[in-house]
């Protein structure tokens, strides 16, 4: 069982938006602005779409947006494509003794 | 550009050792934290270990603490991991992952991995 819990799958129609949550408790998500989100395509390493909850790496797709209430984190994509169909993971710091925790992660399905 | 890659994968058997690498270019690897982070096959990411940019500070979890040990090379821009006591459910890709100047932040950019199969 993963520390922070994210639902199995999420789906949405093409230029639609989606909102992918990550739940944690208060001695990660809800203490930390240390939460990161990853998309993961089939046989690909993970790649950074978000970091410190809101933050977007240069050439990421401003579609794409982070934000963070008490113990759950979110993403959400608008305008979707079909090239966002990926598996997303939320990632957290947790302190100095768990240090890291990541989502089970959540399958995108782009109808 | 940041390129990682991962090698030193394989079949090994259970009780065995294997020692993984991560050959670091395209950014100044003494400044930066390292981490392995696993993946079984279908299964989503587990964190494994991370180690600063000096060297002195090392963290792992709990399900390799006492059978792996993280370390590197900054002279020669490598990230290792020497595995011992393997078990069936140490099964994964392992990445490599580079983090920020802290250890505490997560990784930005990942290596394409290296199998790690424990079977008999």
């Amino acid at each position: 069982q993963s520390a922070l819990t994210q639902p199995a799958s999420v789906s949405g129609s093409p230029g639609q938006s989606i909102t992918i949550s990550c739940t944690g408790t208060s001695s990660d998500v809800g203490s930390y602005d240390l939460v990161s989100w990853y998309q993961q395509h089939p046989g690909k390493a993970p790649k950074l779409m978000i970091y410190e909850v809101s933050q977007r790496p240069s050439g990421v797709s401003n579609r794409f947006s982070g934000s963070k209430s008490a113990n759950t984190a979110s993403l959400t994509i608008s305008g979707l494509q079909a090239e966002d169909e990926a598996d997303y993971y939320c990632c957290s710091y947790a302190g100095s003794s768990t240090f890291w925790v990541f989502g089970g992660g959540t399958k995108l399905t782009v109808l | 550009e940041v390129q990682l890659v991962e090698s030193g994968g394989g079949l090994v058997q259970p009780g065995g050792s294997l020692r993984l690498s991560c050959a670091a270019s395209g950014f100044s690897f003494s400044n930066y934290a390292m981490s392995w982070v696993r993946q079984a096959p279908g299964k989503g990411l587990e964190w494994v270990s991370t180690i600063s940019s000096s060297g002195a500070g090392i963290y792992y979890a709990d399900s390799v603490k006492g059978r792996f040990t993280i370390s590197r090379d900054n002279s020669k821009n490598t990230l290792y991991v020497q595995m011992n006591s393997l078990r069936a459910e140490d099964t994964a890709l392992y990445y490599c992952a580079k983090g920020d100047k802290s250890p505490r932040q997560l990784p930005d950019y990942w290596g394409q991995g290296t199998l790690v199969t424990v079977s008999s």
